[in-house]
């Protein structure tokens, strides 16, 4: 069965600092990767995905993620915070298959950015 | 495009009372997946349908929940009777998938849903 750890219910760091959000997946295949953001009383919104291709991906708002197979990790970076990127962070995975599919949440990280 | 929109935004209700909720996928989505989300179990998939047929529906917590795809542009979820353990966030989601075997979702707002 697939599943999604995020180690860490809850980061803070400065406004400017850099950020790094874990993700470990573990899947019996190769998987698809995502990191979706949740601005509080929202919906999710796709940040970035990794399906094939170049391991390091980038995203939407200055973030971006590497895909690490022997790791089995999918960590999400981003070299400078802002205030505004103050949400939850859902790490998902899903199959590779050519089909369209259930994704897997992890339980979530709450970023807060102090001033 | 209006992306994926779903109605009631809050709804507030009481123990007993049918809930429908209700979702506008994205046109030309061919995948529709109906979330709940709450505190204490996260994300978790209630049902998703391919081309207005139900696909999986192993996470549809029991026979008090429904879901209905009558056409490629709509969707509902029903609970009847509603319990206040069903309070939580459901999201709905549609799904494109490329030739190349890529995909991704698109989330609606949710509804937020209230049991008392």
């Amino acid at each position: 069965a697939q599943s999604v750890t995020q180690p860490d219910i809850h980061i803070t760091v400065s406004e400017g600092a850099s950020l790094e959000l874990r993700c470990n997946y573990s899947y019996g295949a190769t998987p698809y990767l995502f990191w979706y953001v949740q601005s509080p009383g929202q919906g999710l919104q796709l940040l970035l995905k990794y399906f094939s291709g170049d391991t390091l991906v980038q995203g939407i708002k200055g973030f971006e993620a590497e895909f690490k197979r022997s790791q089995s990790s999918f960590n999400l970076r981003k070299p400078s915070v802002h205030w505004s990127d103050a949400a939850e962070y859902f790490c998902a995975v899903g199959p590779n298959t050519g089909t369209a599919s259930k994704l897997t949440f992890g339980t979530g990280t709450r970023l807060q950015v102090t001033l | 495009d209006a992306g994926v929109i779903q109605s009631p935004r809050h709804e507030v209700t009481e123990m007993g009372q049918e809930v429908t909720l209700r979702c506008k996928p994205i046109s030309g989505h061919d995948y529709l997946f109906w979330y709940r989300q709450t505190m204490m179990r996260g994300l978790e998939l209630l049902i998703y349908f391919n081309n207005n047929v139900p696909i999986d529906d192993s996470g549809m917590p029991e026979d008090r929940f429904s879901a209905k795809m009558p056409n490629a542009s709509f969707s509902t979820l029903k609970i009847q009777p509603s319990e206040p353990r069903d309070s939580a966030v459901y999201f709905c989601a549609s799904s494109f998938q490329n030739r190349e075997g890529g995909y991704g979702y698109t989330f609606g707002s949710g509804t937020r849903l209230t049991v008392v």
